[in-house]
């Protein structure tokens, strides 16, 4: 059974700096991997999907890596703005599966 | 823009009550899903429709039900609601099973 860890739970960092948010997953076989942001009470907004066959996905200030065969994804966020205040969850997508982790919390001080 | 839209964003129903959640979309994809997220924890998948093909995930309870009358809209029916349904509903779309998913801004549900 595909189990998906995120963690921190929750982190604080000052404006300006680099982070990384890790994502680990149990199962290997995933066809892709998906990062999203959700604003409290709202929706999810897709930030990155990296295929299966690819190792990273770059969309400006946000870089997303995946090894497969050590289960893990992780999340690059570059020279950090209180506006990236949110959560960040992770979803593996699998044969029939989609699993999210329960997210990171991550808190911007300006 | 092409978009996934939820209606509507809140909605109050009484213990038991039936109620209907809509997702609509023009994105034209043929994959829709339906998701629960209560409160700090992960969306975890209710059921899916691939075209017309309704996929159940093993644990949803029975009280949920959905209907895709066609490509642009799908429904998610909760037969009795309970105290503990109380929750985010999240509607996604892909064009298919594995690709990127697109998710509406959700419905959130309070059960009196």
């Amino acid at each position: 059974k595909q189990e998906v860890t995120q963690i921190p739970a929750a982190l604080s960092v000052p404006e300006g700096e680099n982070l990384v948010l890790n994502c680990s997953f149990t199962d290997s076989a995933i066809y892709n991997l998906q990062w999203f942001r959700q604003d409290p009470g709202k929706g999810l907004t897709s930030l990155l999907l990296i295929q299966s066959s690819q190792r990273e996905q770059t969309s400006g200030r946000l870089n997303a890596s995946l090894d497969k065969s050590s289960g893990r994804s992780t999340l690059y966020i570059a020279a950090s703005q209180p506006g990236d205040s949110a959560t960040y969850l992770c979803a593996v997508i699998g044969d029939d599966k989609i699993i999210f982790g329960k997210g990171t919390r991550l808190h911007i001080l300006p | 823009d092409a978009m996934v839209i939820q209606n509507p964003r809140y909605q109050v129903t009484q213990f038991g009550k039936p109620v209907t959640l809509s997702c609509s979309q023009t994105l034209n994809h043929n994959v829709m899903y339906w998701y629960q997220q209560k409160s700090s924890q992960a969306p975890k998948l209710l059921f899916h429709y691939y075209d017309k093909d309704f996929n159940n995930e093993a644990d949803t309870p029975d009280n949920f039900q959905s209907r895709r009358p066609n490509t642009s809209f799908c429904f998610l029916d909760i037969r009795s609601p309970g105290l503990g349904d109380a929750a985010m509903y999240l509607c996604a779309t892909s064009s298919r099973v594995g690709n990127e998913q697109y998710f509406g801004p959700g419905t959130r549900l309070t059960v009196t």
